[in-house]
């Protein structure tokens, strides 16, 4: 058990919609990732969040968005889904805002298939 | 960007036998991890290798990081079906961010 905690952790939506993921960080880590896992694309990075504020941003789609709030806990809003946002979507904390050499912790995964 | 090569993609070996799985880049990475992801789990850490040519052993697990900080192995003696898993390698750059490689798929047969 890595300590963090995502829900849900399946999710099965349409075309169109829009979804939450939510993520609870390992106590006393203040900075949050998402990431993307896809078969042909690996782990993408998504964003990452530090103490409520945005820190870093990857390859996360303008129909995306999350937020970190001050209990530290974060969500991932995906929204006009698409066939192709099927993935597994992570999260990940660490005690250091940047990546360096420090620890990732991962959640379990929400996995998300849009029909 | 900064790119991970991991190779082979996926490896099929029988229970005893040794393995190695490659993590090349063209960047210079400051650090590089290595993590064992499991079906239904996400990425667990490894190792952190932050010196060139640095060699950590972890059990029957030896990582090494190449002279130039650009590539980094990962070998496997005597491999246990427990080792079955995909392999994920991620690069810190100049910035600290993690570029994480496709990752190789390990199988290992009883």
């Amino acid at each position: 058990d890595s300590g963090v905690t995502q829900t849900p952790k399946h999710l099965i939506t349409a075309t169109g919609q829009r979804v939450t993921l939510r993520c609870s960080p390992r106590s006393g880590d203040l900075s949050v990732y998402w990431y993307q896992q896809s078969l042909d694309q690996g782990l993408q990075f998504l964003i990452q969040y530090y103490n409520g504020e945005e820190r870093a941003k990857g390859n996360i789609l303008e129909r995306f968005s999350a937020q970190q709030f001050p209990d530290l806990h974060s969500e991932l809003n995906l929204s006009s889904l698409e066939l192709g946002d099927s993935a597994l979507y992570f999260c990940a904390s660490s005690k250091i805002p940047q990546g360096a050499a420090g620890e990732l912790f991962f959640g379990e995964g929400s996995r998300l298939t849009v029909l | 960007t900064q790119l991970l090569e991991q190779s082979p993609q996926f490896l099929s070996i029988q229970e005893g036998e040794n393995l190695t799985v490659y993590c090349n880049s063209s960047s210079v990475f400051s650090s590089l991890q290595w993590y064992r992801q499991e079906p239904g789990e996400g990425p667990v850490l490894l190792v952190t290798v932050v010196t060139g040519g640095e060699v950590k052993k972890l059990k029957r697990l030896t990582f090494q990081f190449g002279d130039a900080r650009k590539d980094s192995s990962l070998h496997i003696t005597a491999a246990q079906p427990g080792d079955t898993g995909l392999y994920l390698c991620a690069g810190a750059g100049s910035n600290y961010k993690l570029t994480f490689g496709k990752g190789t798929l390990l199988t290992v047969n009883p």
